[in-house]
Formats: C-alpha cells, structure tokens, sequence
C-alpha cells in the first residue's frame, strides 16, 4: 500500500534552517509528482510546492519562494524540502503528498505530516 | 491566481440530514478540475471527490460532487456521525489553490 512517512520537523529559532524528508513506499516513486502541503495550527491546507516526477519542474508559493528549496531523490525513494529563513508563519504541521498525475494535481495520498514551530 | 471561497464557515446538522456545501471561485476552473478532501482532527485529509464529481476509492455514495464553471457543491445525502469534519475543496486548472473549508458540525 502506499505510505508517505514524513520526518525532520521540530523547534527552530526564527531565521534557522530545517531540512524535511519524506520516505515513500508502495508505488513506482519516479512516476509521480509530489508536494508539500502545510496546515499552520487551527487553520486550513496551503499549498507549499510541488515537483514534477523527474524534478525538471517545480512550484512554489509565493509565500515560501527565495527561501525554500524542493528536491528528490528517485533511487532513494525520498522527497525533500530545505526551508531557510524561517519565520514564525512557517509554524505548520507539513504534509507530503503525492499527486494523481501531471495532468490532475489533486492529492490522492497523504503523508501523516510532521510539525515545524519556528519561535524563539 | 483561483481564489476558492466555501460556504458556509460551518454547517451544524444531526445525523440522517442532507449536508451542501459550497465552493466558488474567482475565475471558470478548467476542466472541471476540482477536488474535494475530508479531514477529522489530528488526522492528514483525505480525498473524497476529484474531477468535480467523481467519487475517491472507497467513499460512500452518499457524497456526490457537482457543478462546473465556478461553481460547485459537495453534498451528502444522510450524514452518518463519521461524516462530521472539515470539507476543503481545491483547484488543479490554473496552478493549485485550496478554500478555506468548511467544517460540518453534529448539532
């Protein structure tokens, strides 16, 4: 079955760095798109980026731009999201997802998501 | 960008009533390209319609998606006391953008 196991979130200092990873298992990783999602506490779903299946086409939202960076490692399975200059809206539950295709990008699988606090 | 506005903020219902809910958006959404997703508290959400009106693996037939254009409707048809969370809709036609939900509420 499909599993997205996200790792990496925690306590950082307003201007830190956290680096996110997320483990995928069950499906055939390079043929996919996939993305992080956050959901700051209380509030609703905001898309943070996307990655084509080779990694040739990224998104960001202009929230994030300049200061995060997605990647992926296809042999290895994983997703990444190198996040600089944090700042205390970045506090969020993040998700990685998976995306049903290039041509629908809606989400037809969540990770569990892993919780970033950026305060000082 | 595809602003989505939902309405209602929150539908308070009992069990067995019909729940409708709302999704607009500030421009035609292409292709029908919208989604809608579930989410109960300390859970990831989960999709429940894609394509506007089709139906998730293993979703009940109770939800049907509907609408085209900019406008759109999540209903179902009997709530059972699972179906209480918060309902977000989503466009995948231009770029990616969420509404800000809709959380369905036992009265």
């Amino acid at each position: 079955q499909v599993q997205l196991v996200e790792s990496g979130g925690g306590l950082v200092k307003p201007g830190g760095s956290l680096r996110l990873s997320c483990a995928a298992s069950g499906f055939t990783f390079s043929d996919y798109y996939l993305s992080w999602i956050r959901q700051a506490p209380g509030k609703g779903l905001e898309w943070v980026s996307y990655i084509s299946s080779s990694g040739s086409t990224i998104y960001y939202a202009d929230s994030v731009k300049g200061r995060f960076s997605i990647s992926r490692d296809n042999a290895k399975n994983s997703l990444f999201l190198q996040m600089n200059s944090l700042r205390a809206g970045d506090t969020a539950v993040y998700y990685c997802a998976r995306l049903r295709s290039k041509w629908e990008l809606y989400v037809d699988y969540w990770g569990q998501g892993t919780l970033v606090t950026v305060s000082s | 960008e595809i602003v989505l506005t939902q309405s209602p903020g929150t539908l308070s219902l009992s069990p067995g009533e019909r729940a409708t809910l709302s999704c607009r958006a500030s421009q035609s959404v292409s292709s029908s390209s919208l989604a809608w997703y579930q989410q109960k508290p300390g859970q990831a959400p989960r999709l429940v319609i894609y394509g506007a009106s089709s139906r998730a693996t293993g979703i009940p037939d109770r939800f049907s998606g509907s609408g085209s254009g900019t406008d759109f409707t999540l209903t179902i048809s009997r709530l059972e006391p699972e179906d209480f969370a918060v309902y977000y809709c989503q466009q995948y036609g231009s770029s990616l953008t969420f509404g800000g939900g809709t959380e369905v509420e036992s009265k």
